[in-house]
């Protein structure tokens, strides 16, 4: 049984798409999260998102929003894509601020 | 605001060798810390958790400590493996944040058979 489920795992899109990840847990966590790994393997937070609050990680662009039909989901939405967007997105979810568990990841690449 | 460090950024043992990873946080409120292990091209899989009550766990030949006062947090590895030899993640909740992770750029290892 897969615990973090994320789709599609690649992703290729020329610039100026709008594009969506999606993200599935089935923990019953009550908490998500969304990741950057960029071309150096440097893990950042882009957000973080339970039914009380989201928290936005402040050097992410507002071209990038995650939007949560249900405490099982959380997507993450990119509009006008840039090169620089290129890297791979990790979903994760936990219990409060306890151990996280990660998604398998989403190699985004933009032409 | 937090920073975590990991030392050495790359580390070549041969086989049957025990090591040490090294991790570092420059602020002390934190909430825990986890190791994680990402192989190539991979996801991450939690390897340790460590609450900051805490001053070690211990999950099969991996043993991690946590000195928080002084910032710092080791993982060590007994009679390692070329199975072992993957990129380790340090990462700190921060006791400010809803959980939010803060990530060491990883030590990445490879057991020589």
């Amino acid at each position: 049984d897969t615990a973090v489920s994320q789709t599609p795992k690649y992703l290729v899109t020329q610039m100026g798409n709008d594009k969506s990840i999606k993200c599935e847990q089935n923990l019953g966590h009550d908490t998500m999260y969304w990741y950057k790994q960029d071309s150096k393997k440097f893990l950042k937070i882009m957000f973080s998102y339970n039914n009380k609050e989201l928290i936005i990680n402040e050097t992410v662009p507002n071209r990038f929003s995650p939007k949560s039909p249900d405490k099982a989901h959380l997507n993450l939405h990119i509009n006008s894509l840039e090169l620089g967007d290129s890297a791979v997105y990790f979903c994760a979810s936990s219990q409060d601020p306890r151990e996280q568990f990660f998604g398998p990841g989403t190699r985004l690449t933009v032409l | 605001k937090q920073e975590v460090t990991q030392i050495p950024a790359a580390l070549s043992v041969p086989e049957g060798e025990n090591l040490v990873l090294n991790c570092s946080f420059t602020d002390s409120a934190i909430y825990n810390l986890q190791w994680f292990r990402q192989d190539p091209g991979k996801g991450l899989t939690s390897l340790l958790l460590i609450q900051s009550s805490q001053r070690e766990q211990t999950s099969g030949r991996l043993n991690a400590s946590l000195d928080k006062s002084s910032g710092r947090s080791t993982l060590y590895i007994a009679a390692s493996q070329p199975g072992d030899s993957a990129t380790y993640l340090c990462a700190v909740t921060d006791g400010g944040s809803q959980g939010n992770l803060i990530f060491g750029k990883g030590t990445k290892l490879s057991v020589k058979p």
